[in-house]
Order: C-alpha cells, then sequence, then structure tokens
C-alpha cells in the first residue's frame, strides 16, 4: 500500500524556470515530511524537510508547501539549473527518528 | 568524516545462489536501516534496528532474507536462495535519531546493486 503518493512521475524544466513536485498522503499521523535527491549511481541526501505546524519553509532555491487539510505537500524548485537533474523523492514519517515512507520518485531535467 | 560505507557496489549472481551486503554506518548513529529500491521506485523499508535490536522487520522476507547487526555497529544483510525478482540496489542508512537536538536526518551509502541472472 503506497502511503505516500507522488506526481508527476517525471518533469522537464528549462533553466531558469520553476519545477514544481506534489506528494499526498493518507495518514494524518505522519508528522515529519522530507525531501531526498538522489543521482543515478548514488544513494538519496536530504534536500528539505518540514513539520506540519509550518506551512511553508524556504531553503534558498527550494521551498516546501504544505497544506495539512488537504494532506498534501509540494517542492518547488525556483531558478531550476541542470545541477538540479536529479530524481526527487517525498517521505513521510510517524517521527524524524522513524524509517521513512517514500514516494516512488520525479525524475526531473533541466534543460540548458 | 565518512559516511555510510556499503559494499559490495555492484553483485551479479545465478538464481538460487546466496548473497551477502554488508554495511557500516556512520559512527555514533544507533539507528541502521535496510532500504530496497527497485529501479524507478522509491526506496521500501526492509529493516530497522536501534543498536542491535530490530525494531520492525515487518516488511523482510523472512523465508529468504536475514539480516545482523552484531554490537550494534556493521550489519549485513542475506538472501538465501536469491530469486530474479531480487534484482535491486538494496540501501542501508543510519541516523543519529532525535536526542540530544539531532534531526533525526537518515544518511544513505551509495547502495549494492544486484542482479540475479
Amino acid at each position: 500500500q503506497q502511503q505516500v503518493k507522488q506526481s508527476p512521475q517525471s518533469l522537464i524544466v528549462q533553466k531558469g524556470g520553476i519545477s514544481i513536485i506534489n506528494c499526498a498522503y493518507e495518514n494524518t499521523a505522519f508528522d515529519y515530511f522530507p525531501w531526498y535527491q538522489q543521482f543515478p549511481g548514488k544513494g538519496p541526501a536530504l534536500l528539505i524537510a518540514i513539520r506540519p505546524d509550518v506551512s511553508e519553509k524556504k531553503e534558498g532555491r527550494f521551498t516546501i508547501s504544505f497544506n495539512k487539510s488537504a494532506k498534501q505537500f509540494s517542492l518547488h524548485i525556483m531558478d531550476s539549473q541542470p545541477g538540479d537533474s536529479a530524481t526527487y523523492f517525498c517521505a513521510a514519517s510517524l517521527n524524524s527518528g522513524y524509517a521513512l515512507n517514500f514516494g516512488k520518485g520525479t525524475s526531473l531535467l533541466v534543460t540548458p | 568524516e565518512a559516511g555510510v560505507v556499503q559494499s559490495p557496489r555492484y553483485k551479479i549472481i545465478e538464481k538460487k545462489q546466496p548473497v551477502a551486503f554488508w554495511c557500516n554506518p556512520i559512527s555514533g548513529h544507533n539507528t541502521l536501516y535496510w532500504y530496497l529500491q527497485n529501479l524507478g521506485q522509491g526506496p521500501e523499508l526492509l529493516i530497522r534496528y536501534e543498536n542491535e535490536e530490530a525494531v520492525d522487520d515487518s516488511q523482510l522476507p523472512k523465508d529468504r532474507f536475514s539480516a545482523e547487526r552484531l554490537k550494534g555497529v556493521d550489519s549485513t544483510l542475506k538472501i538465501q536462495p536469491a530469486e530474479l525478482g531480487d534484482s535491486a540496489v538494496y540501501l542501508c542508512a543510519s541516523s543519529a535519531g532525535v536526542a540530544g537536538g539531532n534531526t533525526g536526518e537518515l544518511f544513505f551509502g551509495e547502495g549494492s546493486r544486484l542482479t540475479v541472472l
């Protein structure tokens, strides 16, 4: 059972554009929502994370928007760069110390 | 500081053969995870350890998979016998937990890619 649903499966954005990836979850007990970035041949690495007590968190060009009532959260990458081309996974867990439930991933390609 | 180290990086075996993967977590990280990642999919939890205790192994196919974490540091994941459907990347991750102001972030190794022929 997929506890976190992610879309789109793939995304192509021009350099300088905004990349938006969406996720939805079912378990209202989840209270930790990270985004991981994975390059080919590498393990996932934490990009940014949010807890449900805030609706938005920004770190540099990366922003998480969180809608608790809709059980949705999204990643926005501003001024997308070719170096951002990677696979992005949203995830959720009961707490940041518990195992993560990952989405299926979004393959992002930023064209020059 | 060294990250999570996994070996081997690549392994090709014939079906019905055994295989083992090794993981050395970040020093001081009490929590260790083994995840399975199929091609084009997100990681799926196999087992989680708190020190040497397996606290969540509900997703581990126990008929053919086994894992251990001796002395609460290194861990091994074994498959015996391997099946064609086991071809995937096996990821190890570790975490310092949330005590002492830690964020609970998971740090992943580069994975062990298994191909079963």
